[in-house]
């Protein structure tokens, strides 16, 4: 939203291969998240950072990794140790307000054949 | 823990009729409570908030009031269109050390016919 890229907008990748997706925003917003999202099963937060070279496991982090070297940027590895890895994938950042507001990315589909 | 339930979808309505998606919630102290839209292939895009019982947050002629009472924020629209048909996923969040999650329904698909 506005201001939040994410790509590829599609991935496809071979079983046991690592990838990297990418989020970027120019908001200068300090936090940010990433979420799976599976048909009928919501949202769900794999990791989050709320400053730079600081991350935190959400629900969901085994197979995962982030990194957050720059505070414009925070992309998501999926590993070969994600077992089931093909999902819709977002990247949010939290709004500048008291409130918690999170504003999201276009989203990359993942698909493992 | 947090929780939000919302109905079960799909909703189906024809268009021009009122629409009410149901959004209760578990949390403690007082969450600031969201409603997101998605559209087909995209993100999530913020559709209305209010933070503090009795707050009513309105965008798009969408309403939603936060009922404390009850611990429900629905979703409300008097009139449909073609073009509302999106999931709906009601959401909340709990400042507080640490992590300012938020916490989602697993989101109501509605589809709007002519």
């Amino acid at each position: 939203d506005g201001g939040i890229t994410q790509s590829p907008k599609y991935l496809f990748r071979k079983e046991g291969q690592n990838v990297t997706l990418s989020c970027e925003q120019n908001l200068n917003h300090d936090a940010m998240y990433w979420y799976r999202q599976d048909p009928g099963q919501g949202l769900r937060l794999i990791y989050y950072s709320q400053i730079v070279n600081d991350f935190q496991k959400g629900d969901i982090a085994e197979g995962y990794s982030v990194s957050r070297e720059k505070k414009e940027s925070f992309p998501l590895t999926v590993t070969s140790a994600q077992k089931n890895p093909t999902a819709f994938y977002l990247c949010a950042i939290r709004g500048p307000t008291p409130y918690n507001e999170q504003f999201f990315g276009p989203g990359t589909r993942l698909t493992v054949l | 823990g947090d929780s939000v339930t919302q109905m079960e979808g799909p909703v189906t309505l024809s268009e021009e009729a009122f629409l009410t998606i149901n959004c209760t919630y578990t949390a403690t102290g007082y969450p600031s409570l969201f409603w997101y839209v998605q559209y087909p292939g995209e993100g999530l895009q913020l559709l209305l908030k209010a933070t503090k019982a009795d707050d009513k947050g309105s965008n798009k002629g969408f309403e939603a009031t936060y009922r404390k009472e009850t611990t429900s924020f629905h979703l409300e629209k008097g009139s449909v269109q073609v073009s509302d048909s999106a999931v709906y996923f009601c959401a909340l969040s709990r400042s507080g050390a640490g992590s300012y999650q938020l916490t989602f329904g697993k989101g109501t698909k509605l589809s709007v016919i002519p």
